[in-house]
């Protein structure tokens, strides 16, 4: 079955540590995006890829890192510059993310949720 | 500015009565229109979007939602809520690109025996 897969469910961090997210997706959709899920403000965008080894900031990149070498894969990496990383995790992704598309509904992973020990 | 607003946090209903969760929103062009359903600790699923033409929109699991451009709104309704529609509920506006798409903060539905 196609569909996104997040990895893992659960992940705990220590204090000043980076932690890799990982996001695999087997849909063949160029676009990517990673949300972040705290309670009470909805889904708010990390970052986003249109396309293999191109990506963008958005509304709260800072802490935050990914990578697109693979048009399947689309790892977050959370920081230690992150200052408040304890989060849902989501990850997305679009049949097409430019142009007037009508293939901008996104699919998601099941989340990974990350804890700040 | 582009947003969305859910006016409610958490809406109980009894089951087997009629559910509408409201959305509003304000973009500055023709939007497209979302709504997602999330479980606990699980991923969205797309329940129904609005792109053009008829502005009452079928999606599944029984929910309908209905576009009216002339109050920016775009309610989610289901005639008959059972059990298992217990989860939180999004409505999310997009233009070109799921990269643009917005989210409201989400209203979580409870479903009392």
């Amino acid at each position: 079955d196609g569909g996104i897969t997040q990895s893992p469910k659960y992940l705990f961090r220590k204090e000043g540590q980076n932690v890799t997210l990982s996001c695999e997706q087997n849909l063949n959709h160029d676009a990517m995006y990673w949300y972040r899920q705290d309670p009470g403000q909805g889904l708010r965008l990390i970052y986003y890829s249109q396309i293999v080894n191109d990506f963008q900031k958005g509304d709260i990149a800072e802490g935050y890192s990914v990578s697109r070498e693979k048009k399947e894969s689309f790892p977050l990496t959370v920081t230690s510059a992150q200052k408040n990383p304890t989060a849902f995790y989501l990850c997305a992704s679009s049949r097409e993310g430019t142009g007037g598309s009508r293939n901008a509904e996104a699919f998601f992973g099941q989340g990974t949720r990350l804890t700040v020990v | 500015a582009q947003s969305v607003t859910q006016p409610d946090i958490h809406i109980t209903v009894s089951e087997g009565a009629s559910l509408e969760l409201r959305c509003n929103y304000s973009y500055g062009a023709t939007p497209y229109l979302f709504w997602y359903v999330q479980s606990p600790g699980q991923g969205l699923q797309l329940l129904l979007k609005y792109f053009s033409g008829d502005t009452l929109v079928q999606g599944i699991k029984g929910f309908e939602a209905e576009f009216k451009r002339s109050q920016s709104s775009f309610n989610l309704r289901k005639p008959s809520v059972h059990w298992s529609d217990a989860a939180e509920y999004f409505c999310a506006v997009g233009g070109f690109g799921g990269f643009k798409t917005i989210f409201g903060a989400g209203t979580r539905l409870f479903v009392k025996a």
